[in-house]
């Protein structure tokens, strides 16, 4: 079965600085999909970034970026100048493929609780 | 930009009694998805809906839960017989298909803003 494994449960991060939030997780599948979505107090889900599997290139999305090691089955979420507002919950996700049913499902991490310091 | 939306965004209710949660779904998206996440507890997947019909769900999603597409634009949700444990917020997500590598695939799912049920 897949899990997802976040295994810090909160993280704190000085403004304009960088942090690292890790993920790692168990599949047999050779192409899946992977998601960072962050979770602020108002609980609304937002994507943050995307990684397909059978890319080599690390996704970007501005400040945020990814280290996707296949091998290692990790996909770590980098978080370059930190801002206030990206104090949050972090869920990673791996999209599973449901071959009985052709349709898919997200798994999630537990989540890390990001708070950035003033 | 399209969203998804979910009504109501609080809904409290009494154990036993019935609840329907409302999403619409990104108009030319063709999966529909509810998740539930208990407070300070990951999201879990509960039920996917395609063309139809249910196509994949939990064992959370046992005979008390029941998804409906009433009219090509709303995506319910019905718990028949609310319990405590119930309480949650419940969030509705859609996505689109697509093709990568030769493949049909589902991509990346937007989620609504969620509703939260609290059941007294």
């Amino acid at each position: 079965a897949q899990t997802v494994t976040q295994s810090q449960p909160e993280m704190s991060v000085q403004e304009a600085e960088t942090v690292t939030l890790s993920c790692t997780y168990d599949t047999s599948e050779s192409n899946y999909y992977l998601f960072w979505y962050k979770q602020p107090p108002s609980r609304q889900m937002i994507l943050v970034i995307r990684q397909e599997a059978y890319k080599q290139q690390n996704a970007t999305e501005n400040r945020f970026s990814v280290n996707f090691q296949k091998a290692a089955k990790s996909f770590s979420l980098k978080i370059s100048d930190s801002q206030l507002g990206d104090t949050a919950m972090y869920f990673c996700a791996f999209m599973k493929h449901v071959s009985t049913s052709g349709t898919y499902k997200y798994i999630f991490g537990t989540g890390t609780r990001l708070k950035v310091l003033a | 930009e399209p969203e998804v939306t979910q009504t109501p965004s609080h809904q409290v209710t009494q154990m036993g009694q019935e609840v329907i949660l409302r999403c619409v779904p990104i108009s030319n998206h063709l999966y529909f998805y509810w998740y539930r996440q208990i407070l300070g507890q990951k999201v879990e997947f509960l039920v996917s809906f395609y063309n139809n019909e249910i196509s994949e769900k939990s064992e959370i999603f046992d005979d008390q839960f029941s998804v409906e597409r009433p009219d090509g634009s709303n995506f319910t949700l019905k718990i028949r017989s609310t319990k405590l444990e119930d309480s949650a917020m419940y969030f509705c997500a859609s996505t689109w298909d697509t093709e990568s590598l030769g493949k049909h695939t589902a991509d990346t799912q937007y989620f609504g803003p969620g509703t939260r049920l609290t059941v007294l």
